[in-house]
């Protein structure tokens, strides 16, 4: 499985500010993507960051809250914009390496907004 | 679209004991993948076991399996000589099978069940 490395692992943000977090893989993978996990809740796919074109968002979820990079096969970044404290959650990263594989986690950021 | 359902919210297994987690979804497709994932305190998803819908063949990991019964839409995973290492929230999850534009690679999950082991 790849090597999932995720950050800031956590912190701590005012409202109306944005946070970026950055997911690195150790490995050229074809899928990443990010779910947010709400306090005390499941998953939720936020979107599917596409290399080297715009990313696939779900419903309920658009880019200009949850702008997404992905520059090459190994990188990604979500950024959450203006920030609430309802977005307060954790926020994953997972790939998959092959098209039907197993999908593997990133570590998580924690994100708490005052 | 798929949903999952798990209707454990919490579980609890004595030590080295066996534990059977329940999970069913809901889908029009015949062909899919189901996962089960552990995510212990220090929130990391961690990838269980996986099952491919059209192997007839429960997968197994170790002291993890599972009973897939397509027909009727449950996947449950059994944890057998269960260890203080277990504990954790254990999530179910569906997906598509590749080529699926409506549906993407997206994993649906279950709301979890909260697993407890005493010694």
């Amino acid at each position: 499985s790849a090597v999932i490395s995720q950050k800031p692992s956590r912190d701590i943000c005012q409202r109306g500010t944005s946070l970026t977090i950055q997911c690195q893989v150790d490995s050229q993978v074809t899928m990443m993507f990010w779910y947010r996990q709400q306090p005390g809740q499941s998953l939720t796919l936020i979107a599917t960051a596409n290399q080297g074109s715009e990313a696939t968002y779900e419903s309920g979820f658009v880019i200009d809250k949850f702008p997404i990079s992905r520059p090459n096969l190994t990188f990604s970044t979500l950024t959450v914009s203006n920030m609430s404290p309802e977005d307060s959650s954790i926020y994953l990263c997972s790939v998959e390496g092959r098209e039907g594989g197993p999908q593997y986690f990133g570590p998580g950021t924690r994100l708490t907004v005052l | 679209a798929q949903t999952v359902t798990q209707s454990q919210p919490e579980m609890s297994v004595q030590e080295a004991e066996t534990v059977t987690l329940s999970c069913t979804y809901d889908t029009s497709e015949s062909d899919y993948y189901l996962f089960w994932y552990k995510q212990p305190p220090s929130r990391q998803m961690i990838l269980v076991i996986r099952q491919e819908a059209y192997k007839q063949q429960n997968a197994t990991e170790n002291r993890f399996s599972v009973n897939f019964q397509k027909a009727a839409k449950s996947f449950s995973l059994k944890i057998s000589d269960s260890q203080l290492g277990d504990a954790a929230m254990y999530f179910c999850a569906y997906r598509s099978p590749p080529g699926r534009e409506t549906s993407g690679s997206r994993l649906t999950f279950g709301e979890g069940t909260q697993l407890t082991v005493n010694p």
